[in-house]
């Protein structure tokens, strides 16, 4: 069974930083592209980056480009989102989510919570 | 970037119900769209790929169609667990984007 849970969100200050990871289980990690995609409070979705399955190429959304950093581990089935100078509209629910190329998204993490706040 | 409209934004139906909703795109994106379901506080859930290709386990009452910058996804007959938000997202380029959601009400 496919799983991708993540962990990391919590309360963080203004300017602060946070690294959030996302383990996955039930596939072959090293095989597929991943992504982070946010929820604000009560809004819609927002992609956040992508990464490739070898890790060689990432892109991410405007509104995190030089803050926010994609990784992945696949000797741990592991990908991550270090997130820098954290500003209040960072807050949301953070999901990673598998993707299948030509597909969308076709399994996604129940999500973590960050919450930037003084 | 492409940019993405959702319409509507709040649909109100009855169970039975064929309901019908719409993205555009400003530029073309041959038929790399995907719509998705989310439920209050879950994680969204893939519906339809490639504009037309059902994912494995979801209903056929759901269908999708279009291609370049008009898409349409259909619910045929409405079910009570169909009530819920949905999003489009295209995955043609960089930056990934979504639709803003269609909420999807008991009337």
């Amino acid at each position: 069974e496919v799983q991708l849970v993540e962990s990391g969100g919590g309360l963080v200050q203004p300017g602060g930083s946070l690294r959030l990871s996302c383990a996955a289980s039930g596939f072959t990690f090293s095989s597929y592209e991943m992504n982070w995609v946010r929820q604000a409070p009560g809004k819609g979705l927002e992609w956040v980056s992508y990464i490739s399955s070898s890790g060689s190429t990432i892109y991410y959304a405007d509104s995190v480009k030089g803050r926010f950093t994609i990784s992945r581990d696949n000797a741990k089935n592991s990908l991550y989102l270090q997130m820098n100078s954290l500003r209040a509209e960072d807050t949301a629910v953070y999901y990673c989510a598998r993707d299948i190329y030509g597909s969308g998204n076709d399994y996604w993490g129940q999500g973590t919570l960050v919450t930037v706040s003084s | 970037a492409i940019w993405m409209t959702q319409s509507p934004s709040l649909l109100s139906a009855s169970t039975g119900d064929r309901v019908t909703i719409s993205c555009r795109m400003s530029q073309g994106i041959s038929s790399y769209l995907a719509w998705y379901q989310q439920k209050p506080g879950k994680a969204p859930e893939l519906l339809i790929y490639a504009a037309s290709t059902l994912q494995s386990g979801v209903p056929s009452r759901f269908s999708g169609s279009g291609s370049g910058t008009d898409f349409t996804l259909t619910i045929s007959c409405l079910q009570s667990e169909d009530f819920a938000t949905y999003y489009c997202q295209q995955y043609y380029s960089f930056p990934r984007t979504f639709g803003q959601g269609t909420k999807v009400e008991i009337k």
